[in-house]
């Protein structure tokens, strides 16, 4: 079983709809949860960063973990064509341990 | 300020061969790590580099190796180059490692036939 399990998708939107993007957890040792976003040809880079449970607001973003259920969420409201990209969840035990992604395409 | 940069962008190996990457970090910052990424097994840890020396090890054979440079630049080397190795492979750098935000170069993508 992978640290970090997540859906790979494609996921398909239309623009303006709500985004749920979800991963789960094993080690119950994490305390560090993040969110990387992968453009087409590009390296990841930090969308949002949240330590322990609960929530977490920026802009159209929300970051959400519940330790309870070793659950992480990422919502984006009002979702933008711009937002099509790889969704990298992330955390953070010995080293940084990355979900596969989720492929979020945002469709005007 | 310059961000992460690595070399080559793009090569092409055959089974059997060597090849080392480069990644030069953004300035400053002391710590890199590698990774290698492919779309069945995602983003997966190689080695984190700090101040020259291996901070942290991920679970790759020994054919995959690294090392830091005095001026915080890193290569890494993977040797007796298999098909399964194929790859975008990442350099991240951050300021002092840890738990801090990982930076990343937009990879070297190696395809071995």
């Amino acid at each position: 079983q992978k640290e970090v399990e997540q859906d790979p998708g494609p996921l398909s939107v239309p623009e303006g709809a709500i985004v749920s993007l979800n991963c789960t957890y094993s080690n119950s040792a994490f305390q560090y949860f993040m969110w990387y976003r992968q453009y087409s040809r590009k390296g990841p880079e930090l969308l949002m960063y949240t330590y322990s449970s609960g929530n977490k607001e920026d802009g159209r973003f929300t970051a959400q973990v519940d330790k309870s259920s070793k659950y992480i969420s990422l919502f984006i409201r009002d979702s933008q064509p711009s937002d099509s990209a790889t969704y990298l969840c992330a955390s953070y035990g010995q080293n940084f341990v990355f979900g596969p992604g989720t492929r979020l395409s945002v469709l005007p | 300020k310059a961000g992460v940069t690595q070399t080559p962008r793009y090569l092409i190996k055959t089974r059997g061969q060597q090849v080392t990457l480069s990644c030069s970090p953004i300035s400053g910052h002391r710590s890199v790590s590698w990774y290698q990424q492919t779309p069945g097994q995602g983003l997966q840890f190689l080695f984190e580099y700090f101040s020259e020396t291996q901070r942290n090890k991920g679970n790759f054979p020994g054919r995959f190796s690294g090392r830091q440079f005095s001026n915080s630049r890193s290569e890494m080397n993977v040797s007796t180059l298999e098909l399964g190795d194929s790859a975008l492979y990442l350099c991240a750098s951050s300021l002092a490692g840890g738990i801090g935000e990982l930076f990343f170069g937009e990879g070297s993508r190696l395809t071995v036939l």
